[in-house]
């Protein structure tokens, strides 16, 4: 049973356009959620959160939107560079259990 | 302050026989968790440790087992192994084991089963 789904396997965008990653969860119960971000050969790294008090948080080039009625995370970078180019995963978690992961979206930003 | 710490990086086993992998959290870092990466499957939560304890188990046979030293060190062991236990092990820890706590991930060992 996925919990956490990134329907997207892969993206590309153009260098200083937006890039759009999508999330759906299903368990009403998560309350804070998290995205990574995973270069090849590497272990994921934390880009941003928001608690499921918020709506939004932002932090530099990254936004995270929570639409908790559509049960809809997203993650949006602006102006998306050759750097943002990694996998990115999105979790999430119910207090302090296991934090779920969904399987991942590949983000290619061409020049 | 090092990072999080797995060793080895890469590991080659035949199947039926059995692996430990291990796992140095950041240092002051109590809790630590192991997931499995898979392509197509993203990141599949194994266990989870805490002040030695088990604190949150996924669903995976009985083959994959963990635990916790006193340091915070972490060993997960697979036994038996298995052609579909080919995957990146990722170990991550945090401070304590809190519902705002982020997770800092190890560079992983990758384990290939022949």
């Amino acid at each position: 049973d996925q919990q956490v789904k990134q329907n997207s396997p892969s993206l590309s965008v153009q260098e200083g356009r937006i890039s759009i990653l999508n999330c759906d969860y299903t368990n009403s119960m998560f309350d804070y959620f998290l995205w990574y971000k995973k270069y090849p050969a590497e272990g994921p790294t934390f880009l941003i959160s928001i608690s499921s008090i918020k709506d939004k948080n932002e932090d530099g080039r990254f936004t995270v939107f929570l639409n908790k009625s559509a049960k809809h995370l997203s993650l949006h970078i602006v102006p998306s560079q050759p750097g943002d180019s990694a996998v990115y995963f999105c979790a999430a978690r119910v207090g302090a259990q296991k934090l779920v992961f969904g399987q991942g979206t590949r983000l290619t930003i061409n020049p | 302050k090092a990072g999080v710490t797995q060793t080895p990086r890469y590991l080659i086993k035949t199947r039926g026989q059995q692996v430990t992998l291990s796992c140095s959290p950041i240092s002051g870092h109590r809790s630590v968790s192991w997931y499995q990466q898979t392509p197509g499957q993203g990141l599949q939560f194994l266990f989870e440790y805490f002040s030695e304890t088990q604190r949150n188990k996924g669903n995976f046979p009985g083959r994959f087992s963990g635990r916790q030293f006193s340091n915070s060190r972490s060993e997960m062991n697979v036994s038996t192994l298995e052609l579909g236990d080919s995957a990146l092990y990722l170990c991550a820890s945090s401070l304590y084991q809190g519902a705002n706590e982020k997770l800092f991930f190890g560079s992983g060992t990758q384990l290939s089963v022949l």
